[in-house]
């Protein structure tokens, strides 16, 4: 019952490379979301997805994409790493019941250093 | 737009005293959910109670309750019997409903128990 998981936890990299943040859930949910949360802040919302082939944007999605082939995975690439993207970055996920809590479940966060 | 606001950057309680932390929200739709997650200094993101808008009465979690106020606009979390294991950020965030359970975030709480 591993629910959702992050990888890498850290990671440096220098202005201008690329990567991908790989996340992945065993709980069938099909709502998932990508989180940064800078130092001393809130989160905020990159991009979403609501199934499977399916995503849009959040708050901040400048400087990222992000794919859902398949129900467990939805990874966040991100391209030509800025400074300002160094944050801590958390994957989540929740299964939609309608009216109710619908319990986000996080991964345990990436942190991510651009220098 | 929704907002969340957490107006107290940190706050300091003794051990097995009660206290409370703010939040007030801003939204226009009817229908919406709120939220207080615990984020100890491990980082993980922790769900500890939740309040639907037509909820007729306070949720209440163990020692965790959230004082509605909807009239007001404000959805406090009242720690009751303060452990250490309580020192950590707090953060309140709200999901409007139909919005595929996005939730936004306030900048969080400090909260550090004393002996």
């Amino acid at each position: 019952n591993a629910g959702v998981t992050q990888t890498p936890k850290f990671r440096i990299l220098k202005i201008g490379q690329s990567m991908t943040l790989q996340c992945t859930q065993d709980m069938n949910h099909n709502y998932m979301y990508w989180y940064r949360q800078d130092p001393g802040m809130g989160l905020k919302l990159i991009y979403y997805s609501v199934g499977a082939g399916i995503t849009d944007k959040g708050e901040v999605p400048n400087g990222y994409n992000v794919s859902r082939s398949t129900t467990e995975d939805f990874p966040l690439r991100l391209e030509l790493a800025a400074p300002s993207q160094t944050s801590v970055y958390f994957c989540a996920s929740s299964y939609k019941t309608g009216v109710g809590a619908n319990v986000l479940t996080f991964g345990a966060g990436s942190r991510l250093t651009v220098l | 737009a929704q907002k969340i606001t957490q107006t107290q950057p940190g706050m300091f309680v003794q051990e097995k005293e009660a206290v409370t932390l703010d939040c007030t929200y801003d939204t226009s739709d009817p229908s919406y959910g709120l939220f207080w997650y615990k984020q100890p200094s491990s980082g993980e993101m922790i769900f500890l109670i939740y309040q639907g808008s037509y909820d007729q009465q306070n949720a209440t979690e163990g020692r965790y309750s959230l004082n509605f106020q909807k009239a007001r606009k404000s959805a406090n979390l009242v720690i009751s019997a303060s452990q250490l294991g309580d020192s950590a950020m707090y953060f309140c965030a709200m999901r409007v409903t139909g919005t595929a359970s996005k939730l936004t975030f306030g900048t969080g709480t400090r909260l550090q128990v004393t002996l």
